[in-house]
C-alpha cells in the first residue's frame, strides 16, 4: 500500500515569513496529491490539490509542487498570518483508492 | 447542500464497552471513509464503504466494525472499548466515482474511554 511521510511535524515561522511543508510517497502509480488544513477544534478542509499531469499549482498565498520522479510533493505559503496556524495534512492516492495522508505538520505563526 | 454531520459529537465510555457512531454524508455521496485521529498519529484510515459494501480497509483490528445504508448514511461500532481507543473520530464523504476525489470531512465524534 501506499506510504506518506509529512516533514516536519512541526513548523514555527514569523508572521510574513515563508512555510514549506514537504511529503514523499512511495507509490509510483498514485496520480491525486491533495492538502489539508485542519485549524484548532474544527475539521479538515481541503485547501488545495494537485494532479500527476501537473507539476505545481498557485491559488494566491499557497501553491503546491509535485516532483513525480522523486515522488514527493510540496506546500509553499508565503506571507504567512497568523490564521495559517493550523495543522497541515497531505496525502497522496490513485484513481479508486482511499487517499492515505501523512501525520501532519503543525504551522506556528507568531504575529 | 449540508455537509457531512456526525452524531454525537462527544461520548464518554468505560472500558470493555460497546459504542455506535453515526455519520450522514453530503446529499449524494455515496462513499463515506471512517477515521481515526490521535495526537502525533495523524488521520489513520478504519475502512470506507460504498453502496452499502466495504470497499476498503485500514489496518485496525476486527473489534472495529461499521456498515452503510441505502441512504449511505454510515455507522461506526467499536466493541470491547480500551483506553487506546480514546480518539477523535472522523467521517468523510466523497462521491465515490474516484479520479481523485475531496474528501469532505464532519465534524468529529470524540470518544473518551475511562
Amino acid at each position: 500500500g501506499e506510504n506518506v511521510e509529512q516533514h516536519p511535524s512541526t513548523l514555527s515561522v514569523q508572521e510574513g515569513d515563508s512555510a514549506v511543508i514537504k511529503c514523499t510517497y512511495s507509490d509510483s502509480a498514485s496520480n491525486y496529491f491533495p492538502w489539508y488544513k485542519q485549524e484548532l477544534g474544527k475539521r479538515p478542509q481541503l485547501i488545495i490539490d494537485i494532479r500527476s499531469n501537473v507539476g505545481e499549482k498557485k491559488d494566491q498565498r499557497i501553491a503546491v509542487t509535485l516532483n513525480k520522479t522523486a515522488k514527493h510533493f510540496s506546500l509553499h505559503i508565503t506571507e504567512t498570518q497568523p490564521e495559517d496556524s493550523a495543522v497541515y495534512f497531505c496525502a497522496a492516492s490513485r484513481v479508486s483508492y482511499i487517499p492515505t495522508f501523512g501525520r501532519g505538520t503543525s504551522l506556528i505563526v507568531h504575529p | 447542500k449540508a455537509g457531512v454531520t456526525q452524531t454525537p459529537r462527544y461520548l464518554i465510555k468505560t472500558r470493555g464497552q460497546q459504542v455506535t457512531l453515526s455519520c450522514s454524508p453530503i446529499s449524494g455521496h455515496r462513499s463515506v471513509s471512517w477515521y481515526q485521529q490521535t495526537p502525533g498519529q495523524g488521520l489513520q484510515f478504519l475502512f470506507e464503504y460504498f453502496s452499502e459494501t466495504q470497499r476498503n480497509k485500514g489496518n485496525f483490528p476486527g473489534r472495529f466494525s461499521g456498515r452503510q445504508f441505502s441512504n449511505s448514511r454510515s455507522e461506526m461500532n467499536v466493541s470491547t472499548l480500551e483506553l487506546g481507543d480514546s480518539a477523535l473520530y472522523l467521517c468523510a464523504s466523497s462521491p465515490g466515482t474516484g479520479a481523485g476525489e475531496t474528501q469532505y470531512f464532519g465534524p468529529g465524534t470524540r470518544l473518551l474511554v475511562l
